[in-house]
């Protein structure tokens, strides 16, 4: 299995921009999660998904953030309008009934 | 509310040397699950290890080891004849037992291990 693939690696925006960020989970998992890395909060969840379904979006920051999942093999995470307190590392992770998370290689996202 | 400590920012040893980085967790549950993660360099997250809270048991693999006390919420992990390739961010996590279905991770702030030749 190719594990968790995310892109794209690296995004450079400018304030005010729309982001996209893409993630296709392990196949046969049924759990997706997006999280946000910064130095300065760590590793923070934004939203995550069981079946494509959202179950728990508390930690998207505002509503700039937006998650779908619109099949079992894709989601996105999109930022609009973006800002540079935006910037960090995005990862995508999934997992199989409720299990262990694997994770993508993350989106450094870096808006200016 | 669930809460991982890993009060160690930062540790820095010479090759060969053993380590232990600490990990403390606070849960109301009765059935929960820890992890720990290692993030290298390179920036992925990479699973180590779980365990579910009624197996104390200490785990070994290869000069990695586990040690889960429920006396003090600890899971502290052990890399024995540390190796440069082993310097890392290393986290702990926690998730809660639903029957909906495991929460999602919380993870630790993370223990920067650097190995230095």
């Amino acid at each position: 299995d190719a594990g968790v693939i995310q892109s794209p690696r690296h995004e450079v925006t400018e304030m005010g921009q729309e982001v996209t960020l893409r993630c296709k989970p392990i196949s046969g998992h049924d759990y997706l999660f997006w999280y946000r890395q910064t130095m300065m909060r760590g590793l923070e969840l934004l939203i995550y998904f069981n079946n494509n379904v959202p179950i728990d979006d508390s930690g998207m920051p505002e509503d700039r953030f937006s998650a779908k999942m619109p099949n079992a093999s894709f989601s996105t995470l999109k930022i609009q309008p973006s800002e540079p307190r935006d910037s960090a590392v995005y990862f995508c992770a999934s997992s199989f009934i409720s299990r262990e998370a694997f994770f993508g290689q993350g989106t450094r996202l870096t808006v200016v | 509310a669930q809460k991982v400590t890993q009060a160690q920012t930062e540790i820095s040893v010479v090759e060969k040397e053993d380590v232990t980085l600490d990990c403390v967790y606070e849960t109301r549950d009765t059935t929960y699950y820890l992890f720990w993660y290692k993030q290298p360099p390179s920036g992925e997250l990479v699973f180590l290890i779980r365990r579910n809270s009624f197996d104390e048991q200490n785990e070994i693999s290869g000069r990695y080891s586990w040690n889960f006390q429920k006396s003090t919420s600890s899971f502290n992990f052990t890399i024995t004849a540390s190796q440069v390739v082993d310097s890392a961010v290393y986290f702990c996590a926690l998730s809660e037992a639903r029957l909906s279905g495991n929460t999602p991770l919380v993870f630790g702030k993370g223990t920067r291990l650097s190995v230095i030749a």
